[in-house]
Order: C-alpha cells, then structure tokens, then sequence
C-alpha cells in the first residue's frame, strides 16, 4: 500500500527519557513534516525537511531533532522527555501541486 | 488572533442535512487545504484548492481567494460523516518547504 506509515501508534514513556518516532513514505514525495496536535486537537508545525532544506519551527525545544537517513524517511528523536511534550504526533509528507497524506499518528503519553 | 479561523466550533445536524464549515484566513496563500479527521484518528486530505470549486461525491469546497474565504459543503449528511473538519492554509511565505498553517476544526455531529 502507498502511504505514510509511522511507528509506534502509542508511546508511554517516563519523563526523563530519550525516546524516537519512525516515519517513511513510499510516496515518492519530496518533502516531509512533523506536526503536533495539543490536547485540544490543534496542529502545528514542527518540520518540514526535503533533501536540501530543514526548517525548523522556531517555537520547537531543541530536545526535539529530525533525521532523514534518505529521502523516504524523516525520525523524530526527543530528548528528556517532559510531561508537556504529551500530545499526538503526526508525520506527514507532500509534493509540489499535491495534495498531503498524513500518517496515523503517535501518541505520545509522559508519566 | 489565528491566521485561520473556522466557524462554527461544534455543529450539530440531522441526518440529511446540508452542511456548511466556513474558513476565512489572513495571510496570502498558494493553496488551501480541507481534512477530515475521525475519533481516534488519522487525517485524511479531503481537497486542495486553489481557486474555484472542487466535488467529490457529496463533498463540495470553493474558495474566494479576494475575499480569503473558503467553504466545505456537504449535502445529504450521513452519520458517518460525523468528524473534525480541518482547514489549512499553505501561506505564500512558507515557500518550497509548503508548511500547513491550520484552523482549530469544527466537529460534525450527524444524528441519526
């Protein structure tokens, strides 16, 4: 199936804790992002990243890194985890005068 | 003040009903995004618009790109259409990286 796969779905972890969300695309897409949803279900940009440019939300923490082994995958790490950071993230990708395909989502749950 | 605002918040219809969520934004946009979110939920990209109107089956979006306005109609509703409804905008600034800047959504009640 073409689609945005991202692992794991559900993520419950302890605060202090250095944990990672998988992300691939087989859509052929040149562009990735990581967007977050709140509590009360709004989103917002995290990153966008294509092969020649990372952008980086100003109001993201730097414990929160992207890496992209290739083209067709975009990780988030996040270090030191902190209850704040509890929310579902979302890994998305697109291409020029396309439309977007979202993954499932994480949630993310710190104790 | 959100540079994408969506009205209204909850909406509440009988099965059968026509549908209307309003989106009006602030910024300059390339594109204009409509997605459909499902308790428990992935998010799905309902139209991208950049002027005029697009129908997919009993989905209808316009958009006046003069008056910043976008619209998502829904004819017939049907309980399964019940939702969160989502604009997004992509701003001229965000250039090739093509970042979403989104309202805060209007969830769909559609009763039986």
């Amino acid at each position: 199936d073409t689609a945005v796969s991202q692992t794991p779905k559900y993520l419950v972890t302890q605060m202090g804790n250095d944990k990672s969300i998988k992300c691939e695309q087989n859509l052929g897409h040149d562009t990735m992002y990581w967007y977050k949803q709140d509590s009360k279900k709004f989103l917002k940009i995290m990153f966008s990243y294509n092969n020649k440019e990372l952008i980086i939300n100003e109001t993201v923490p730097n414990r929160f890194s992207p890496k992209s082994p290739d083209k067709a995958h975009l990780n988030l790490h996040i270090n030191s985890l902190e209850l704040g950071d509890s929310a579902v993230y979302f890994c998305a990708s697109s291409q020029p005068r396309a439309g977007y395909t979202f993954g499932s989502g994480t949630r993310l749950t710190v104790v | 003040k959100n540079e994408v605002e969506q009205s209204p918040q909850n909406l509440t219809a009988q099965e059968g009903e026509f549908i209307t969520i309003n989106c009006s934004y602030s910024v300059g946009i390339s594109a204009l995004h409509w997605l459909q979110q499902h308790p428990g939920g992935g998010i799905v990209s309902l139209f991208m618009l950049s002027s005029g109107k697009k129908k997919h089956g009993r989905l209808i979006a316009t958009i006046n790109i003069q008056e910043k306005h976008s619209s998502l109609h829904i004819t017939a509703s049907h309980p399964r259409d019940s939702a969160v409804y989502i604009c997004a905008v992509r701003p001229l600034s965000s250039g090739s990286a093509r970042q979403l800047t989104f309202g805060s959504g209007t969830q769909l009640t559609v009763l039986p």
